[in-house]
């Protein structure tokens, strides 16, 4: 499994747009990329997941370049209530799908 | 979305005595069941992997014996903490996978505290 690095905290201001990069230089060729969020006392809660390009969804872009060795995830205009710990994950969900969380990113949205 | 839920979300026992955590897959079936325990301030830990009608398999450190998980149906898994000690008291999160979707979904996480 992949490891990979990501900021221990991010500071930012509501409004703003944040991006958060994770580093995974030896994601395999069958790994996808998952970013998840959780809050304090709550199980993570899936944000977006992609293989290559970029991903978009409801709540956040993913940017994956051509050698995959890293990702961003982007989270438009923050509010306060996306303060939260921010992981990211690669891993063959079809080789039983375990995931293995790193230390995460501690991002604090301020007023 | 796919909910997981646990119950209970918060138990306190006595050194020495078992507790059980289910986790329940609400509205699909899961094929495979994880369990983390996150401690204050840390990341998420994979204890085991559970598939249904089969023995759990545990990540290196992980005394099965001690925690014992039992994935008895397609919706259900347990984790049952045996003699519970202090250094137990954690915040135990399940996880679900549908089949081969690539996406696992997490319950809210049980909080044991052992006096």
């Amino acid at each position: 499994l992949a490891k990979t690095t990501q900021p221990i905290s991010m500071d930012s201001y509501e409004g703003q747009e944040v991006n958060i990069t994770c580093s995974h230089n030896n994601i395999a060729t069958n790994d996808y990329i998952t970013w998840y969020q959780q809050f304090p006392s709550q199980g993570p809660r899936f944000i977006i997941q992609g293989y290559k390009t970029k991903v978009t969804n409801e709540v956040a872009s993913l940017f994956i370049p051509a050698d995959r060795k890293s990702s961003t995830l982007s989270l438009p205009r923050v509010s306060l209530s996306d303060t939260a710990v921010y992981y990211c994950l690669v891993g063959d969900y079809n080789q039983g799908g375990k995931l293995i969380f790193g230390q995460g990113t501690e991002l604090s949205v301020k007023p | 979305g796919a909910v997981v839920s646990q119950h209970p979300s918060w138990v306190i026992c006595k050194s020495g005595t078992s507790v059980k955590i289910e986790c329940r897959s609400l509205d699909f079936q899961a094929t495979t069941m994880f369990w983390y325990r996150q401690f204050p301030k840390q990341s998420l830990m994979l204890m085991a992997t559970s598939n249904e009608g089969s023995k759990a398999t545990y990540e290196q450190g992980v005394e099965k014996d001690k925690f014992l998980i039992n994935h008895a149906s397609l919706t259900l898994s347990t984790l049952t903490v045996t003699s519970a000690h202090p250094e137990d008291s954690s915040f135990y999160i399940c996880s679900a996978r549908a089949g081969s979707y690539n996406e696992q979904f997490f319950g809210p996480g049980t909080r044991l505290t052992v006096l």
